[in-house]
């Protein structure tokens, strides 16, 4: 089936790592991805991770990747105020040729205490 | 840098009204999505299309129809609408799958409100 699970919630203080997890059902996905929105705006891209790869990272971003447990994780090192946002965790599903399909998380929110 | 706008930032309709979405892309992509995003639910699928004149149905496309006449544009239709469809409405344009996958990039987001 397809299905991305996070946890709803998350609150950190300001200058803490925050980690975000995520897990997927399907085995077969190819690329993983995190978004980011933040408040009254639309989701932008902050990282993807290649199925075969298990780690990247990008200045405070590190993105771990499980695939034998199916379990992607967002870590954000020193993070700050303005990194209060909804994460959302999704995985690309190829259906073939062309064909596939995003599947989204519920995404998690992250508050950050000053 | 791609940009993706869609036409109402905050709009408000009355039940039975028929409202158009509007979305536009600016980066010749092949693919545009629909969704809708509802506290506790996440993004939902609605409707999506690969190509001019062509559509997909989602995973709640009831309620709801798309045009696709042009490639930068794709349009959603709320042929009667709902108190149930008050949501924010989130349009996102991709190419086709390349290297890394298929990366969506979203617009700021129509919120709707029917009375």
């Amino acid at each position: 089936g397809e299905d991305v699970e996070q946890s709803l919630f998350l609150s950190v203080r300001e200058g803490d790592s925050s980690v975000i997890n995520c897990t997927y059902t399907d085995s077969s996905s190819t690329y993983l991805y995190w978004y980011k929105q933040e408040p009254g705006a639309g989701l932008q891209l902050l990282t993807y991770i290649f199925s075969n790869m298990d780690m990247k990272q990008d200045q405070r971003l590190t993105v771990l990747l499980n695939k034998k447990d199916k379990h992607l994780s967002l870590r954000i090192a020193d993070t700050q105020t303005g990194d209060s946002a909804i994460y959302f965790c999704a995985e690309y599903l190829n259906y073939g040729g062309s064909q596939g399909n995003l599947i989204f998380g519920k995404g998690t929110k992250l508050s950050v205490k000053p | 840098d791609v940009k993706v706008t869609q036409s109402s930032r905050y709009l408000v309709k009355r039940t039975g009204e028929k409202v158009f979405l509007e979305c536009v892309q600016d980066m010749d992509h092949e693919n545009m999505f629909w969704y809708r995003q509802d506290p506790g639910l996440g993004l939902r699928l609605i409707y999506f299309s690969y190509d001019v004149k062509m559509k997909e149905k989602g995973d709640i496309p009831e309620g709801y129809s798309v045009s696709r006449e042009k490639k930068e544009r794709f349009s959603l239709i709320l042929e009667s609408a709902s108190t149930n469809q008050t949501s924010m409405y989130l349009c996102a344009s991709s190419l086709p799958v390349t290297g890394a996958g298929e990366t969506q990039y979203f617009g700021p987001g129509t919120r709707l409100l029917v009375l």
